[in-house]
């Protein structure tokens, strides 16, 4: 039972024009969501996240969606860099009770931004 | 800087042959987790410490266990690797608030593989 999904694998952009990743989710209990980005021969490093207290969280070039009637995020990148291009990954959490931040990561999409 | 690091970054072990991979983080985070992530999947999380306590998911083999010695280091024992145990082991780090899902700070992987 995957509670995490990004049903798109891969992703090809233009520089300069807008990336947009999609995550959605099942567990209602998930009240955290972050995203990672992965090079590879790299591990994951954090990029943005989003409380489901908002629904909207930027930071530069990176803005972070929250649905959480749909139980759907996005990420979206503008303008897209070809040092943009990586493995992202959509990751969920519970911040209440005993979890300690665990995390629950979706598949992954791989960005390729084109010159 | 500081750091999560893991040792090897390339482990080959032979079936039913005990593997150890190892972590350490310079962080001083008290929570520490090992992922396991197959190709084109999503990492799957194996257990984690909260400081001394050692939390185990359901789904996870008993052929894996773990260590953790003391703050800074956290070991993953593999008893007996089958061909299905090939994959990238990630350990990660965080630091936690109370309420609050705080990022987790990845080291680069090691990769097993099974002969």
């Amino acid at each position: 039972d995957q509670q995490v999904k990004q049903n798109s694998p891969s992703l090809s952009v233009q520089e300069g024009r807008i990336s947009i990743l999609n995550c959605d989710y099942t567990n209602s209990m998930f009240d955290y969501f972050l995203w990672y980005k992965k090079y590879p021969a790299e591990g994951p490093t954090f990029l943005i996240s989003i409380s489901s207290i908002k629904d909207k969280n930027e930071d530069g070039r990176f803005t972070v969606f929250l649905n959480k009637s749909a139980k759907h995020l996005s990420l979206h990148i503008v303008p897209s860099q070809p040092g943009d291009s990586a493995v992202y990954f959509c990751a969920a959490s519970s911040a209440g009770g005993t979890s300690y931040g665990k995390l629950t990561f979706g598949q992954g999409t791989i960005l390729t931004v084109h010159p | 800087d500081a750091m999560v690091i893991q040792n090897p970054r390339y482990q080959v072990t032979q079936f039913g042959k005990p593997v150890t991979l190892s972590c350490s983080q310079t962080l001083n985070h008290n929570v520490m987790y090992w992922y396991q992530q197959k190709s084109s999947q999503a990492p799957k999380l194996l257990f984690h410490y909260y400081d001394k306590d050692f939390n185990n998911e359901a789904d996870t083999p008993d052929n894996f266990q773990s260590r953790r010695p003391n703050t800074s280091f956290c070991f993953l024992d593999i008893r007996s690797p089958g061909l299905g145990d090939a994959a990238m082991y990630l350990c990660a780090t965080s630091r936690t608030t109370s309420g609050r899902v705080n990022e987790q700070f990845f080291g680069p992987g090691t990769r097993l593989t099974v002969l």
